[in-house]
């Protein structure tokens, strides 16, 4: 079946530095591909996505494009801020499945002064 | 915006007990609704699928007795956890799709701890 793997939290980071936080999946077809991003007490937003091969996605400074070859979707930021601070989730749309969402585990995200 | 309202966002309960938890799509119709379960350390996992007026659609695994979903209205969906244990802990977070534009908002989630 379906998977996404993303790497373990918690990542710290201090305020402007780079950030990857590495996803990569299982699908069978062309999945689309996601990240969301929860703040504490709020629900999960969707940051960004990719429908096919080679698409980049990208929104508040985030970045992440689809690699079929390597079947990954890493999420990138040049420059986080203290406000970046979240729990960050890749998840997968397998072709047709509507809005199905395979997830990964999520990755904490603490940015520091 | 859209936002799906669910609660409550933490509930402690003991074994044998059962509790509701509500999810709420506040300014948009959602003729569907999903139900995700999330243990410590793993993915959120789909549960269920629960549309309006029919009922709810559960991945395998999931007890149907056990997890009941009601959505009786375009706005309103409820999970309820019958007889509760403590292996029924767990991150438990709802999602509707807006009926207008097909757009998926998640709810912040249930926290449930059985004692």
């Amino acid at each position: 079946g379906d998977s996404v793997t993303q790497m373990e939290g918690p990542v710290t980071l201090s305020e402007e530095a780079f950030l990857t936080i590495n996803c990569t999946y299982t699908a069978t077809g062309y999945p689309s591909l996601f990240w969301y991003v929860q703040y504490p007490g709020e629900g999960l937003q969707l940051l960004l996505k990719a429908t096919k091969a080679d698409d980049k996605g990208s929104n508040k400074g985030f970045e992440a494009t689809y690699r079929k070859e390597t079947t990954s979707f890493h999420l990138e930021k040049g420059s986080v801020q203290v406000s970046d601070s979240a729990v960050y989730f890749c998840a997968l749309s397998d072709q047709g499945g509507g809005n199905k969402l395979t997830f990964g585990t999520g990755t904490q995200l603490k940015v520091e002064l | 915006g859209a936002v799906v309202s669910q609660h409550p966002s933490r509930v402690i309960c003991k074994s044998g007990t059962s509790v509701k938890i509500e999810c709420r799509s506040l300014d948009f119709q959602a003729t569907t609704m999903f139900w995700y379960r999330q243990f410590p350390k793993q993915s959120l996992m789909l549960m269920a699928t629960s549309n309006e007026g029919s009922k709810a659609t559960y991945e395998q695994g999931v007890e149907k007795d056990k997890f009941l979903i009601n959505h009786a209205s375009l706005t309103l969906s409820t999970l309820t956890v019958t007889s509760a244990h403590p292996e029924d802990s767990s991150f438990y977070i709802c999602s509707a799709i807006n009926a207008t534009n097909e757009k998926l908002f998640f709810g912040s989630g249930t926290q449930l701890s059985v004692l």
